[in-house]
């Protein structure tokens, strides 16, 4: 069964970088898979954030590809986020996601529990 | 990439069937299979319940089953329960971008 845990400051200042790690276990960052970041401010709906593939190949959402990184870290089996300039708009639960390559649609078939991260000074 | 669009809300009895729906555009639910629905309860991740249009992961009920006609893709929900109460999402995944519905709240009377 896989697991993911995400991890991280639960408080960014405004202008800051927002850096989340994502540990995957029961599974491999090598496999192949995406490794995908959603986010979901509060009481709103979900967001993509893009996403990272074992090769390092990206995509992300062109509204916040300026700001985002995402990579992978194979010797740990953990993938990383980072966003950039943030603002309180970027205040939400981030959830990793596996999105599984098998199925036409890749869809998001393990989430991690989600952090909530708040932009504040 | 826009939004896919969903009903903020829908409602049914306990017994009942309702029907999410899902509508984009020929570019992603109309031009591909490529639809899939989360369902969420408060404070919890969501969870993959179709995929691929209308398929089950192993372990979901079969009273939740998936269907598109052009651009708009359903989630029908039969006999609905207790459980079945929370957000559903749907989400489209084309040209290596994937984008949300902006969810429908299922209330069971």
């Amino acid at each position: 069964q896989v697991q993911l845990q995400e991890s991280g400051p639960g408080l960014v200042k405004p202008s800051g970088t927002l850096s989340l790690s994502c540990a995957v276990s029961g599974g491999s960052t090598s496999s192949s898979n995406w490794w995908s970041w959603v986010r979901q401010p509060p009481g709103k709906g979900l967001e993509w954030i893009g996403e990272i593939f074992r090769s390092g190949s990206t995509n992300y959402n062109p509204s916040l590809k300026s700001r985002v990184t995402i990579s992978v870290d194979k010797s740990k089996n953990q993938f990383s986020l980072k966003l950039s300039s943030v603002t309180a708009a970027d205040t939400a639960v981030y959830y990793c996601a596996r999105a599984s390559y098998y199925y036409d649609s890749n869809p998001f078939d393990y989430w991690g529990q989600g952090t909530l991260v708040t932009v504040s000074s | 990439q826009s939004a896919l669009t969903q009903p903020a809300s829908v409602s049914g009895s306990h017994g009942q069937s309702i029907t999410i729906s899902c509508t984009g555009t020929s570019s992603d639910v109309g031009g591909y299979n490529y639809v899939s629905w989360y369902q969420q309860h408060p404070g919890k991740a969501p969870k993959l319940m179709i995929y691929d249009v209308s398929k089950r992961p192993s372990g979901v009920s079969n009273r939740f089953s998936g269907s598109k006609s052009g651009n708009t893709a359903s989630l029908t929900i039969s006999g609905l329960q207790a459980e079945d109460e929370a957000d559903y999402y749907c989400s489209s995944y084309t040209s290596s971008l994937r984008v949300f519905g902006g969810g429908t709240k299922l209330t069971v009377l």
